[in-house]
């Protein structure tokens, strides 16, 4: 079946760590996205990338970091200067610019600081 | 900043009832405005989506009603069930721009049986 699958599905997060959230999808999809999900604030973009090897930081990137080496792979790192990451994580991708729009949304990463 | 704002934030109807989520924009260039279910530790799903030039689509018991002059537009869920009861988000794509969609803050539905 394609689709987007995010590992793992629940992170703790001792404070001063890094930690790296997986998200891997089989769509051929060219964008794909990381949102941040807090109660009662919706989705807030930290980081999309269009194409391979290349990103662009969203609405609330500081302290986090991305990579884009494989098509079908877009990892993010909540780093230590990440103050407040305690918060449910969501991969998505899309066809791309100039295709059709519809974002496909992985299953989500609940990552908590202990 | 583009916004799209959306009310109310949370909602109870009654088995049987009408449930409506409404959202406002001010962005003239947004081209394509879906709606997004989710329920409790999922990620969320297309429901339903509209392009500006149609004022309204219905997809069995979910309408969109869209009005470009006023820039809102809203989710009519009709004969509401409690299956229903999810997150519902709205959102918005400007095509100029590379980043897509811009979300709603979400309205918690409740479909109480």
């Amino acid at each position: 079946d394609g689709g987007i699958t995010q590992s793992p599905k629940y992170l703790f997060r001792k404070e001063g760590q890094n930690v790296t959230l997986s998200c891997e999808q089989n769509l051929n999809h060219d964008a794909m996205y990381w949102y941040r999900q807090d109660p009662g604030q919706g989705l807030r973009l930290i980081y999309y990338s269009q194409i391979v090897n290349d990103f662009q930081k969203g609405d609330i990137a500081e302290g986090y970091s991305v990579s884009r080496e494989k098509k079908e792979s877009f990892p993010l790192t909540v780093t230590s200067a990440q103050k407040n990451p305690t918060a449910f994580y969501l991969c998505a991708s899309s066809i791309g610019t100039g295709g059709p729009t519809e974002a496909f949304f992985g299953q989500g990463t609940r990552l908590t600081v202990v | 900043q583009q916004q799209v704002k959306q009310s109310p934030q949370s909602l109870i109807v009654q088995k049987g009832g009408i449930s409506i989520i409404n959202c406002a924009y001010e962005n003239t260039a947004f081209d394509y405005f879906p709606w997004y279910q989710q329920f409790p530790g999922k990620g969320p799903a297309l429901l339903i989506a509209i392009r500006p030039d149609v004022s309204e689509k219905k997809e069995g018991r979910f309408t969109i009603s869209f009005n470009k002059s006023a820039k809102q537009f809203s989710l009519h869920i009709m004969d509401s069930q409690p299956g229903d009861s999810a997150t519902y988000f709205c959102a918005a794509r400007d095509k100029r721009s590379a980043r897509q969609l811009t979300f709603g803050s979400g309205t918690q539905l409740t479909v109480l049986p």
